[in-house]
């Protein structure tokens, strides 16, 4: 059964705190998302990869947050320095382009509370 | 840049009752159309998609969709709803060429009681 692994699930750390959160793709899917999501502001999207160059990162604030793959199976999404305003669930997704049908699927999330 | 939006912020219904969420989105280029289901605690998952064809779409758990292209709609539908259908519904577009990334509503809270 092929899913979107992310850890940690869950993470409490002080402000200024630096948090890396990781996400192992779909085997083979060559599309990975970020994604936000607070109860005021909903699904955002913070960064998007293709064939693990970066396409579209406009929703990350760029002064303290980072996104990577370092490789096809690995994704990263780093704070530094956390702030309590980042506090939010983090959805990965990863999906499979191949002409115009593709989907994304959706990781369980890293729950990060900033204190 | 599209947007997308669902004007049902929290619904609350019974058990048998029908519903309908309405979605919809403003960009004036081709789409494809999701309905992700988010249930408390738990990860987005796909309760169906529109690509191309038949503007009624069939998706999991007895839910289904209808593409108005002149409304810019996608509504989501299900003829009697359980209690175990209590969960937060978001609807999805994404422009079918170009940028691929999903842009979501902001969801719609259904609360089923028994």
């Amino acid at each position: 059964d092929a899913r979107v692994t992310q850890t940690p699930r869950h993470k409490v750390t002080e402000m200024g705190q630096e948090v890396t959160m990781r996400c192992q793709p779909i085997l083979g899917h060559n599309t990975v998302f970020w994604y936000r999501q607070t109860m005021m502001q909903g699904l955002e999207l913070l960064a998007y990869f293709r064939n693990r160059a970066p396409l579209d990162d406009s929703g990350m604030p760029k002064d303290r947050f980072s996104a990577e793959m370092p490789d096809a199976t690995l994704a990263t999404l780093k704070i530094q320095p956390s702030e309590p305003r980042d506090s939010a669930v983090y959805f990965c997704a990863s999906g499979l382009v191949v002409g115009h049908d593709t989907e994304a699927f959706f990781g369980q999330g890293t729950r990060l509370t900033v204190v | 840049a599209q947007s997308v939006s669902q004007h049902n912020h929290h619904v609350i219904l019974s058990e048998a009752a029908s519903l309908e969420l309405g979605c919809n989105y403003s960009y004036g280029g081709t789409v494809n159309l999701f309905w992700y289901v988010q249930y408390p605690g738990q990860h987005l998952q796909l309760l169906l998609k529109y690509f191309s064809g038949d503007p009624l779409v069939k998706g999991i758990k007895g839910f289904e969709a209808e593409f108005i292209k002149s409304k810019f709609s996608f509504n989501l539908r299900k003829p009697s709803v359980q209690w175990s259908d209590t969960a937060e519904y978001f609807c999805a577009v994404r422009r079918d060429t170009g940028r691929r990334a999903l842009t979501f509503g902001s969801g719609t809270r259904l609360q089923v009681q028994p």
